[in-house]
């Protein structure tokens, strides 16, 4: 079954430094999100993206936040400066077409800033 | 703001019983309510979903309740099975056109 794939699984990083996390999309989806998650908190919407431009975003998706897709199967989300409270688990995910119902959610990045 | 409200963190079930897990929202907008479960080092993965012309939607062992006047709705498990151990997310929608939101989640425990 195809999946989403998210690299890498866990990240460690220092205040204040840049982090790239990788998506990598199901072939035929046209749909991008990021989701995270804060420990004990809800899964919160940060943006979505179609058609190579961000068609949504939330608060949370400062101009710390930038998402691109390089290429043809990679999808990325950039923190320009992390703070700690960017700690979280941040989950990508797809669908082919623009209806939320059953978005295929990859397996999540922990991000650690200490 | 909590749109999407679970309010128990956590339940306890014996294996064959019942499990209700409960998710409350308040805005009124939302019209697509789904269920996602969630295993641990895993993403959420859709379980079940109800549009809100309908008050009730059963798929095999998994039943969505919806009362949209009380603004609740409830995943119901019966049998419950000691593999359905996860984290249960209600999420609701607008048409599917708006973001998912998502509540804390609820993790609930099948004990054999």
């Amino acid at each position: 079954e195809p999946e989403v794939t998210q690299t890498p699984s866990h990240q460690v990083t220092q205040m204040g430094q840049e982090v790239i996390l990788r998506c990598v999309p199901i072939s035929n989806h046209l749909y991008f999100y990021w989701y995270r998650q804060i420990l004990g908190q809800k899964v919160e919407f940060l943006v979505s993206f179609y058609n190579n431009e961000i068609s949504e975003k939330s608060e949370i998706f400062d101009d710390q936040f930038s998402v691109e897709r390089p290429d043809g199967s990679n999808f990325t989300l950039k923190i320009r400066s992390t703070k700690l409270e960017d700690s979280a688990m941040y989950f990508c995910a797809s669908i082919f077409g623009g209806l939320n119902e059953k978005l295929f959610f990859g397996s999540g990045t922990q991000l650690s800033v200490l | 703001d909590q749109q999407v409200k679970q309010n128990s963190p956590s339940l306890s079930v014996q294996e064959g019983r019942i499990s209700i897990l409960n998710c409350d929202y308040t805005n009124s907008m939302f019209d697509y309510f789904l269920w996602y479960k969630k295993y641990p080092a895993e993403g959420p993965t859709f379980l079940i979903s109800i549009s809100s012309i309908k008050d009730k939607n059963e798929d095999g062992r998994f039943t969505v309740f919806l009362n949209k006047s009380a603004k609740h709705l409830s995943l119901h498990i019966v049998p419950s099975q000691p593999g359905d151990s996860a984290v249960y997310f209600c999420a609701a929608t607008n048409s599917g056109n708006t973001p998912l939101v998502f509540g804390k989640g609820t993790r609930l425990s099948v004990i054999a």
